[in-house]
């Protein structure tokens, strides 16, 4: 059946730096990926969704371009604001279905 | 700000109870989906609608579970007879139909079974 993982469960990083978020998927459609974030107690927002291989997309300083050849969609930013704590979770809509599969979420706590 | 309204926001139920929860989904979309999300914030797909008809859903064996989007009314989420297990925040979301269109959220109800 269709899948995602997201590796990691925690990451935590001083303001400022770099990070990455990983994330892999499986199906055997036509994959639509989205990276979706979560505040405490507010609902999922969008954040990236893309189709195109080898395309990046940006937005709010979030960057992330879709490998088709090893199944991956990670998420990117330059520099983390204190802002940027949240969950984030990595998403897949196969082919035509409208089903979101989504994967762990992976919380990012970032430090002054 | 979400224009997928859920009502209520927390819900209390004790062990056997019934817990309803409703939906109004953003204007215009025929798409409504109901996710489960577990202390571990773990999503778990449970049902979604196209209009009223039912496109997808889990083998809710139990049969604890039940949902519908009426025509003109709020959707809904019942389960019949809760269980501790059964807490968790419930996410409701809505959207256009088609693969690349954007999955709207709510708030969501978070149900605490005692």
């Amino acid at each position: 059946g269709d899948s995602v993982t997201q590796t990691e469960g925690l990451v935590t990083l001083t303001k400022g730096l770099p990070v990455m978020l990983n994330c892999t998927y499986q199906t055997t459609y036509s994959p639509f990926l989205f990276w979706y974030v979560q505040h405490l107690n507010e609902a999922p927002k969008l954040l990236l969704k893309s189709s195109t291989d080898n395309k990046r997309t940006e937005h709010q300083g979030f960057y992330a371009t879709l490998h088709k050849s090893s199944s991956s969609f990670h998420l990117q930013k330059s520099s983390v604001q204190l802002s940027d704590s949240a969950l984030y979770f990595c998403a897949l809509k196969p082919g035509s279905f409208n089903k979101l599969t989504f994967g762990a979420g992976t919380r990012l706590a970032v430090c002054p | 700000n979400s224009k997928v309204i859920q009502t209520p926001r927390y819900l209390v139920k004790g062990q056997g109870q019934k817990a309803k929860m409703r939906c109004i989904p953003e204007k215009g979309h025929p798409v409504v989906f109901w996710y489960q999300q577990n202390k571990n914030n773990e999503f778990k797909f449970l049902i979604n609608f196209q209009n009223q008809e039912v496109l997808q859903q889990i083998d809710m064996t139990e049969k604890r579970f039940s949902a519908e989007c009426p025509s003109n009314s709020p959707c809904s989420l019942e389960i019949q007879s809760s269980e501790a297990g059964d807490s968790a925040l419930y996410l409701c979301a809505s959207s256009l139909r088609g693969q690349n269109t954007e999955v709207f959220f709510g708030k969501g109800t978070r149900l605490t079974v005692v």
